[in-house]
């Protein structure tokens, strides 16, 4: 079964400051999608940035990036310049991708409140 | 484009009684998945279907049905509804050749009294 692991319920920033936001994760799949996604108070949820299991490389857009640690199953979420729009509530997310058992079965953390202080 | 539609946004229900929530989507994917979150809390997966006519349970199944009887939608029923299913409900989509992003509805606000 796949777990996602979000260990940090609530955590705050002061503007313009860094924070990191971690995820683990549990599964035997080697090919799968990760996920950071936020829900800000309207409930809508966006999706912040994606990995693909079998990319090397970090994601990064813009002001979010995330650390992809294959071996550990951890899968960070680091905003720079944080801004008051950030405040929200970030979930962490799995995909299996591919074909087979579990194929497309989308797995979320308990999520991290985060605050944004002026 | 009108994405992930839910309806109805909000319901009021009385212990026992059953319901029907509604989910369409118009950007023909063939992944859809039914969670709920309960205040404060993550979402967890009820259920999800890979294709019209597949689904299967999620982390959380036990007083829900779903059918998929066509690729667009991808309704929840309530049987014998519980206060334990007051929540908020998320229908959401996505597309196997893409990039695995979940498209989501806004969500059904459910009280069961």
């Amino acid at each position: 079964a796949q777990t996602v692991t979000q260990s940090q319920p609530e955590m705050s920033v002061q503007e313009a400051e860094t924070v990191t936001l971690s995820c683990t994760y549990d599964t035997s799949e080697n090919n799968y999608y990760l996920f950071w996604y936020k829900q800000p108070p309207s409930r809508q949820m966006i999706l912040v940035i994606r990995q693909e299991a079998y990319k090397q490389q970090n994601a990064t857009e813009n002001r979010f990036s995330v650390n992809f640690q294959k071996a550990a199953k951890s899968f960070s979420l680091k905003i720079s310049d944080s801004q008051l729009g950030d405040t929200a509530m970030y979930f962490c997310a799995f995909m299996k991708h591919g074909a087979g058992t579990n194929a497309g079965k989308s797995t979320f953390g308990d999520g991290t409140t985060l605050t944004v202080k002026p | 484009n009108a994405g992930v539609t839910q309806t109805p946004k909000f319901r009021i229900l009385k212990i026992g009684q059953s319901m029907t929530l509604q989910c369409a989507q118009d950007m023909n994917h063939n992944y859809m998945y039914w969670y709920r979150q309960d205040p404060g809390m993550g979402l967890k997966l009820i259920y999800y279907s890979v294709g019209a006519g597949i689904t299967d349970k999620g982390e959380v199944p036990n007083g829900y049905n779903v059918s998929r009887s066509t690729t667009e939608d991808f309704p929840l029923r309530l049987e014998l509804a519980a206060p334990s299913q007051t929540s908020v409900y998320f229908c959401a989509s996505s597309y196997s050749r893409g990039t695995g992003e979940l498209f989501f509805g806004e969500g059904s606000r459910l009280t069961v009294l």
